[in-house]
């Protein structure tokens, strides 16, 4: 069955250090999609991505966070100088479309820990 | 501003019996929702789902229920079984998913 794929599992950072999380969609979905899990709260959308450019945005995706589909099987997200309260679990999903009937497949998450 | 609510942070229920979770949302724009369940250091996973032009989708021991004048939805596990222990998130679209806190359901043997 096809899955969503992240590596790494962990990642353990410096403040203000650069990082990438990387994501491999399942194959022949369109959408793409980013959330994160602070310890303890909800799941929170982060930044939706179709056709190459992102569709929708939270306000937590500011000027530090960046997607990109490099190839036709990678999507990844970059924090440019994480801070303390970037520490989450961040899953990458993916969808064969939007709107109605938008079930989205999960990867199993990378844990991030800004130190 | 908590637009998907889930007002139960956990449930416990008897193996056998059955399992309500209940979701309340406010944005009337919403048109899909969503079950996933979530095991420790996984994913959400897909559970189960309703469009707003329905009240009912039922599969397996899963239903949903979806009342949109109370703007409130709610699934049903029954019978409960141990392995159906998860935290439960309801979540509402209208593009990206909006989700709630989650419910932590224990299934007792």
């Amino acid at each position: 069955e096809p899955e969503v794929t992240q590596t790494p599992s962990h990642q353990v950072t410096q403040m203000g250090q650069e990082v990438i999380l990387r994501c491999v969609p399942i194959s022949n979905h369109l959408y793409f999609y980013w959330y994160r899990q602070i310890l303890g709260q909800k799941v929170e959308f982060l930044v939706s991505f179709y056709n190459n450019e992102i569709s929708e945005k939270s306000e937590i995706f500011d000027d530090q966070f960046s997607v990109e589909r490099p190839d036709g099987s990678n999507f990844t997200l970059k924090i440019r100088s994480t801070k303390l309260e970037d520490s989450a679990m961040y899953f990458c999903a993916s969808s064969g479309g939007t709107g109605l009937y938008n079930e989205q497949f999960f990867g199993p998450g990378t844990r991030l820990t800004v130190l | 501003d908590q637009q998907v609510k889930q007002n139960s942070p956990s449930l416990s229920v008897q193996e056998g019996r059955i399992s309500i979770l209940n979701c309340d949302y406010t944005n009337s724009m919403f048109d899909y929702f969503l079950w996933y369940k979530k095991y420790p250091a996984e994913g959400p996973t897909f559970l189960i789902s309703i469009s707003s032009i329905k009240d009912k989708n039922e599969d397996g021991r899963f239903t949903v229920f979806l009342n949109k004048s109370a703007k409130h939805l709610s699934l049903h596990i029954v019978p409960s079984q141990p392995g159906d222990s998860a935290v439960y998130f309801c979540a509402a679209s209208h593009g990206e998913l909006t989700f709630g806190k989650g419910t932590l359901l224990t299934v007792n043997p």
